[in-house]
């Protein structure tokens, strides 16, 4: 069955540090790869997507992700956090034109001061 | 842009009673679904509409849980009868053809 797995329930850094959030796929062709993120009470956020073509995409907030096919992978990096990026980050997939999403079990930051 | 509205926010209600929640897509988007977000399960997505009909309601828990959409400016999610493992965070997202879905602040629902 398709799958997307987050192995990081929790990660913490320090502000000004960089980031990288982890995501994996189980799929037998590539889906279309989507990073969210969810605020404390709020909704989602799209940061980024990825359908074909260049395998790093650029985001909001100073995101990017790289896709690998070898690795089944989508992970999601930062070069510099801020305080206001302590969220939980969903990793998604969407298997056909549909775009129903599967998500990741999320990856909730928490950033030092 | 109001963005996906949903209400109510937040819902407390009791075992055995009817829970509405309602969305209001983004105007002129085409696409609705419906998600639930509970600690033991994540994100699942239960109904899926496309211009008003539903395309795929396979994540609907149970005959209890129904969806409608009678418009393209409103859509419902209805327990009847509600119970305690129904509490949960249920978002409502809508799109327009491609493929990025816009999700609304979602209902936080309680069943004691």
């Amino acid at each position: 069955a398709q799958s997307v797995t987050q192995p990081d329930i929790h990660i913490t850094v320090s502000e000004g540090a960089s980031l990288e959030l982890r995501c994996n796929y189980s799929y037998g062709a590539t889906p279309y790869l989507f990073w969210y993120v969810q605020s404390p009470g709020q909704g989602l956020q799209l940061l980024l997507k990825y359908f074909s073509g260049d395998t790093l995409v650029q985001g909001i907030k100073g995101f990017e992700a790289e896709f690998k096919r070898s690795q089944s992978s989508f992970n999601l990096r930062k070069p510099s956090v801020h305080w206001s990026d302590a969220a939980e980050y969903f990793c998604a997939v969407a298997l056909d034109s549909s775009y129903k999403l599967i998500f990741g079990s999320g990856t909730r930051l928490l950033v030092r001061p | 842009d109001a963005g996906v509205i949903q209400s109510p926010r937040h819902e407390v209600t009791e075992m055995g009673q009817e829970v509405t929640l309602r969305c209001k897509p983004i105007s002129g988007h085409n696409s609705l679904f419906w998600y639930r977000q509970t600690m033991m399960r994540g994100l699942e997505l239960l109904i899926y509409f496309n211009n008003n009909v539903p395309i795929d309601d396979s994540g609907m828990p149970e005959d209890r849980f129904s969806a409608k959409m009678p418009n393209a400016s409103f859509s419902t999610l209805k327990i009847q009868p509600s119970e305690p493992r129904d509490s949960a965070v249920y978002f409502c997202a809508s799109r327009l053809g491609g493929e990025t879905q816009y999700f609304g602040p979602g209902t936080r629902l309680l069943v004691l």
